[in-house]
């Protein structure tokens, strides 16, 4: 089965320090990748993409993620975090499905809380 | 957010009636989407829609039911026979799902059943 996984449930930084948002991924064939972010009671947005190429992607807001196909993961960062930054955090997969259409696997989410 | 709507933001309703959420999009999108969210679980997919008048069933469509008579419009009922209907409800639209595109979430309706 195709799935996503978010082993943090939250993850604890101090602003200025970077963060790492962790996710891997179990699908077949080649992996499209996402992280949104969601900030309470708000729909999520989307904050970056993996589909080929450069392994490390940049996104909105100075977030960037690193594509690392040999761990099947899709790690989330940030060189200094804001408490802004405060939030849920999705990682989701896009595999194709039967009737050849993408849709979104998402994990479970972590929560990030950046202190001042 | 930009560009969906969903409205009302918080819905109220006693178990056994019929609710249905709406979903409204100016992105000129072919492909919209509906979530449900739950504390710790992400996000499931209910329905999804290719192209106008066309739908299918997500991961967790027991319960609930779609149409999509305009390309803007993609509204959500959730049916009595939906065992555990409150939760917090997404709709989402993408240029099209024959690509991995990105997807656009609206605000979210917060539907809570007594």
């Amino acid at each position: 089965a195709q799935s996503v996984a978010q082993p943090e449930d939250q993850v604890n930084v101090a602003e200025g320090n970077p963060l790492t948002v962790k996710c891997t991924y179990s699908v077949s064939g080649n992996p499209y990748l996402f992280w949104y972010v969601q900030y309470p009671n708000r729909g999520l947005q989307f904050l970056l993409k993996y589909i080929t190429g450069d392994n490390l992607v940049k996104g909105s807001y100075g977030f960037e993620a690193e594509f690392n196909k040999s761990q099947t993961s899709f790690h989330l960062k940030k060189p200094s975090a804001l408490v802004s930054d405060s939030a849920l955090y999705f990682c989701a997969v896009s595999p194709p499905g039967m009737d050849s259409s993408y849709k979104l696997i998402f994990g479970s989410g972590t929560r990030l809380l950046v202190r001042p | 957010d930009g560009g969906i709507t969903q409205s009302p933001k918080y819905l109220f309703r006693k178990e056994g009636q019929n609710v249905t959420l709406s979903c409204e999009q100016n992105l000129n999108h072919d492909a919209m989407y509906w979530y449900r969210q739950d504390p710790g679980q992400g996000l499931r997919l209910i329905y999804y829609s290719q192209i106008v008048n066309d739908f299918q069933k997500g991961d967790i469509a027991e319960g609930y039911s779609v149409s999509r008579e305009k390309k803007e419009s993609f509204p959500l009922t959730v049916t009595s026979a939906q065992k555990n209907p409150t939760a917090f409800y997404l709709c989402a639209s993408s240029i099209g799902s024959s690509s991995p595109y990105e997807q656009y979430f609206g605000p979210g309706t917060r539907l809570t059943v007594t």
